[in-house]
């Protein structure tokens, strides 16, 4: 099946800094999304992204499905951007998304 | 987009006994997903329930340690069965919204066996 590596694992950062993570596959994709999940658990949808580049605040995604991978940018990070971020893809004809290693974010004040 | 309520949030359990959670999602959706996460690790399909059929299970994950039901297009429950310290892990409920792609979460259920 295919496989989704997402880097770096962990990632430290001061408040204020700016900061890249990518999700490469190893297969062609339809879709793609960007998840923050909080410290509490909950999975949050950052960007739906299969293609493309999109803008939300400080947050900002890019997927060159060709080259299959996804970048996730953080802008002028903040103590609350910190948790566990995933990519998902879905795969022609499975319907199901399949999850990334995510990266580990810590931002300190 | 569909709002999906889970419960129990949490619980601890003891080795040998079985757990149900229940998903409740404010709209009818056709496809519902199951996810168990353990500590600090990735998201794992457990799962694909469709009203009106049987439960899609991925390899590694079996329907006498997992059944899941899926009696109308709001509601699933997953059964945790027999279960160990292994089990220990956050279980997610998630759906597709009818005529899109994204997938969203509920908050899950964080087990602990003992």
């Amino acid at each position: 099946g295919i496989q989704v590596e997402q880097s770096p694992p962990d990632l430290i950062l001061q408040e204020g800094a700016n900061s890249t993570l990518r999700c490469n596959f190893s297969d062609s994709v339809n879709n793609l999304q960007w998840f923050h999940q909080n410290p509490w658990g909950q999975l949050i949808n950052l960007f739906y992204i299969p293609s493309g580049t999109k803008q939300n605040g400080r947050l900002s995604a890019t997927t060159v499905a060709t080259e299959r991978y996804s970048l996730l940018y953080i802008s002028s990070s903040q103590t609350t951007d910190s948790g566990v971020y995933f990519c998902a893809v879905e795969t022609s004809g499975t319907y199901k998304y399949i999850f990334g290693t995510g990266t580990r974010l810590k931002v300190l004040a | 987009s569909a709002v999906i309520s889970q419960k129990p949030s949490r619980d601890i359990c003891q080795r040998g006994t079985s757990l149900t959670i229940q998903c409740q999602v404010d709209s009818q959706v056709t496809m519902m997903f199951w996810y168990r996460q353990q500590p600090g690790q990735s998201l794992t399909l457990i799962a694909t329930a469709n009203q009106g059929s049987e439960a899609t299970y991925e390899s590694g994950f079996v329907i006498d340690k997992f059944p899941i039901s899926r009696p109308n297009l709001t509601f699933s429950t997953l059964t945790v069965s027999n279960m160990s310290p292994e089990d220990s892990s956050i279980y997610l409920c998630s759906t597709r919204d009818p005529g899109a792609n994204v997938l969203t979460f509920g908050a899950g259920s964080r087990l602990t066996v003992l």
